[in-house]
C-alpha cells in the first residue's frame, strides 16, 4: 500500500509552547488528509479534514485557532498545536486519501505529545 | 452527519473460538467502509474494505465483513481465532470526503 509518513513520533514540549506534527504522502498525491486524536482506550477523535489548497475543515469542538492545519501541497499537511497544555497531551494520527470515489485512507504511525 | 457505531468495546475469547463484530453506520448516501487494526504498539492498519460489489469481502489474515445494506451493517468476522489476534479493532465509514471511526472494539484472544 501507499506510505504515509508522520513526524515526529515523540516530541515533548513545555506548556505554553507550539509543536508542529509534519504529515507527508511519500508516493502518491494526497488530495485529502485527516487529523485524529486517539485517546487512552479510546476511538480515534476526527479533528478536521483538510483538502489541498483549501481551509481545513473542522469538527464540532475542535478549535481551529488551537490546532492550525495546513496543507499547502498534495504531499504535506502540517498540524500546529499552539499554546500546548498538558490536556493537549495525546496520540495523534494523520491519515490521507488520493480521493476520488473508490479510494482508502492511509495512516501515518502517529505522533505521541506530551505537554509537560 | 455520519456516525459508526461498534457493538462490543471489549470482547475476550479463547483462541479457536469464532468471532463476529458489530458495526452500525448512519449515512445518507454512497458509503465505502472499512475495518482497520492496531496491535498493541503499532499503528492502524487496513483489514479490508468494501467499496462496491460482492457484499461479502475478504480480508488479510482470515478476516471476512458483510455489508448489508438494508441493515446499514458492516459486522466483521473470523471463523477461528488465534492469539496473535488480540489488538483494536475499528470500524470505519468514508462518505463524501470524510472518514468517521467507531469507537473501537479491544479483542482479547486468551492462548
Amino acid at each position: 500500500g501507499a506510505v504515509v509518513s508522520q513526524h515526529p513520533s515523540r516530541v515533548i514540549c513545555k506548556s505554553g509552547t507550539s509543536v508542529k506534527i509534519e504529515c507527508r504522502s511519500l508516493d502518491f498525491q494526497a488530495t485529502t488528509m485527516f487529523w485524529y486524536r486517539q485517546f487512552p482506550k479510546k476511538s480515534l477523535m476526527l479533528m478536521a479534514t483538510s483538502n489541498e489548497g483549501s481551509k481545513a475543515t473542522y469538527e464540532q469542538g475542535v478549535e481551529k485557532d488551537k490546532f492550525l492545519i495546513n496543507h499547502a501541497s498534495l504531499t504535506l499537511s502540517t498540524l500546529t498545536v499552539t499554546s500546548a497544555h498538558p490536556e493537549d497531551s495525546s496520540f495523534y494520527i494523520c491519515s490521507a486519501t488520493s480521493g476520488g470515489v473508490d479510494t482508502e485512507a492511509f495512516f501515518g504511525q502517529g505522533t505521541r505529545l506530551t505537554v509537560v | 452527519a455520519q456516525s459508526v457505531s461498534q457493538h462490543n468495546h471489549h470482547v475476550i475469547l479463547s483462541e479457536a473460538a469464532s468471532l463476529e463484530l458489530g458495526c452500525n453506520y448512519s449515512y445518507g448516501g454512497t458509503v465505502n467502509l472499512f475495518w482497520y487494526v492496531q496491535y498493541p504498539g503499532q499503528h492502524l492498519q487496513l483489514l479490508l474494505k468494501y467499496f462496491s460489489g460482492d457484499p461479502l469481502v475478504k480480508g488479510i489474515k482470515g478476516f471476512e465483513a458483510e455489508f448489508i445494506k438494508s441493515k446499514f451493517s458492516f459486522n466483521l468476522r473470523k471463523p477461528s481465532v488465534q492469539w496473535s489476534d488480540t489488538a483494536e479493532y475499528f470500524c470505519a465509514v468514508m462518505g463524501y470526503s470524510t472518514l468517521t471511526f467507531g469507537k473501537g472494539t479491544m479483542l482479547l484472544v486468551s492462548p
